[in-house]
């Protein structure tokens, strides 16, 4: 298995709803990521995880929470958005170094 | 933050005619990636160079990294509408963060 799977590819969500975005891999690469893209830009990464630890946070703000429940799984949970959080949420996975990465197909998130 | 600049931004072209986009920084890269997304969907891998002078191909694109190990080219050759995407070249900072330039948006047209 050489993919990364998000779920859901879709989610609308207001301002006061808690949600959960999912990513599985089963490579067994050792460092996950969060990216956020928005339109018309590169992607921006959010959070690394290495040996399930975070590792990286790049001063996200607090409603968005990442969880690594084990060494194939990322949750990024969702709390108290903003409209311009509408985004697409990318998750990647890599061997880490100069590996290359594995991206899913993302989450396209609206907030409303 | 170590930028990685790419141009041009934007490029339109026919099918069948052949394109180079390039990646620069004004600092020495370990290692470059490029990659290559297509809308609604994550970028997908194309190649890594790693050693100065370096030529890889991948059936009709050639990717070229400089000999300072500063820059990086991506030559299309007879660009198919296939093609149409936005490449983004990317370094692995610290070992842990994959940072992309800005991107350069392909339409090849029929």
């Amino acid at each position: 298995d050489t993919e990364v799977t998000q779920t859901p590819k879709h989610l609308v969500m207001g301002m006061t709803n808690k949600k959960s975005l999912k990513c599985e891999q089963h490579m067994g690469h050792r460092a996950m990521y969060w990216y956020k893209q928005k339109a018309k830009k590169p992607p921006e990464l959010m959070f690394v995880y290495s040996y399930e630890k975070l590792s990286i946070n790049e001063s996200v703000p607090s409603r968005f929470s990442p969880e690594c429940p084990n060494s194939s799984l990322l949750n990024l949970h969702l709390h108290a958005l903003q409209p311009e959080d509408s985004a697409l949420y990318l998750c990647a996975s890599s061997q880490g170094g100069w590996s290359g990465y594995t991206f899913g197909s993302g989450t396209r998130l609206t907030v409303v | 933050t170590q930028l990685l600049e790419q141009s041009p931004q934007f490029l339109s072209i026919q099918e069948g005619e052949n394109l180079t986009v390039y990646c620069n920084s004004s600092s020495v890269f370990s290692s470059l990636q490029w990659y290559r997304q297509e809308p609604g969907e994550g970028p997908v891998l194309l190649v890594t160079v790693v050693t100065g002078g370096e030529v890889k191909k991948l059936k009709r694109l050639t990717f070229q990294f400089g000999d300072a190990r500063k820059d990086s080219s991506l030559h299309i050759t007879a660009a198919q509408p296939g093609d149409t995407g936005l490449y983004l070249c990317a370094r692995v900072q610290g070992a842990q963060k994959l940072v992309f330039g800005q991107g350069t948006r392909l339409t090849i047209n029929p």
